[in-house]
């Protein structure tokens, strides 16, 4: 069956250091691999994407994810946190229609 | 900018009752979908339309129905109101001749049914 899998649940970091939020698929075919950020009592906004090309993607906010085919993961990464990252992150396989949502990581950066 | 405007943030009903969640979207997207959100669950798709009147079920439609009479408005239906019902609804659209091109999503429609 085709999944995308958000390891942890919750993620906490410090101001300042680097963040990472884990994503791993298993899908048929090629994936096509977004994020999408939520923030508290919003809608799902989109940050970045890989389609095919370069692994490294940039995103939004000064974020960026990697496309390892090997690990078939897609990390979500940003040098350094902000308090105003926090918020909660979803990895997506989206091919049309079709979608598969991880269940969310929730991403806490402390002061 | 694309703008997904969900009628009601909040919204209190009784059980029984039959809600109306209204979305309407500004970019002319063919694609719009119904999703409701619950802790520990993530994202469920209820119902999507890639095009007017057109309808097909996600992986809950049960105690759902959908109507799409205009391009730009995509509207959800209890019939029946009940408890296990009380969700955040979202709404969100897309370009169906751009299958790569991202949602864009409403603000949500918190339910609550008493």
């Amino acid at each position: 069956a085709q999944s995308v899998a958000q390891p942890e649940d919750q993620v906490n970091v410090a101001e300042g250091n680097p963040l990472t939020v884990k994503c791993t698929y298993s899908v048929s075919g090629n994936p096509y691999l977004f994020w999408y950020v939520q923030y508290p009592n919003r809608g799902l906004q989109f940050l970045l994407k890989y389609i095919t090309g370069d692994n490294l993607v940039k995103g939004s906010y000064g974020f960026e994810a990697e496309f390892n085919k090997s690990q078939t993961s897609f990390h979500l990464k940003k040098p350094s946190a902000l308090v105003s990252d926090s918020a909660l992150y979803f990895c997506v396989n989206q091919a049309g229609t079709a979608l598969i949502f991880g269940k969310g990581t929730t991403l806490s950066v402390s002061s | 900018d694309v703008k997904v405007t969900q009628s009601s943030r909040y919204l209190v009903k009784r059980t029984g009752e039959k809600v109306f969640l209204e979305c309407v979207q500004d970019m002319d997207h063919e694609n719009m979908f119904w999703y409701r959100q619950d802790p520990g669950l993530g994202l469920r798709l209820i119902y999507f339309s890639y095009d007017v009147k057109m309808k097909e079920k996600g992986d809950i439609p049960e105690g759902y129905s959908v109507s799409r009479e205009k391009k730009e408005r995509f509207s959800l239906i209890l019939e029946s109101a009940s408890t296990n019902q009380t969700s955040m609804y979202l709404c969100a659209s897309s370009f169906r001749w751009r299958p790569n091109s991202p949602l864009h999503f409403g603000n949500g429609t918190r339910l609550t049914v008493t």
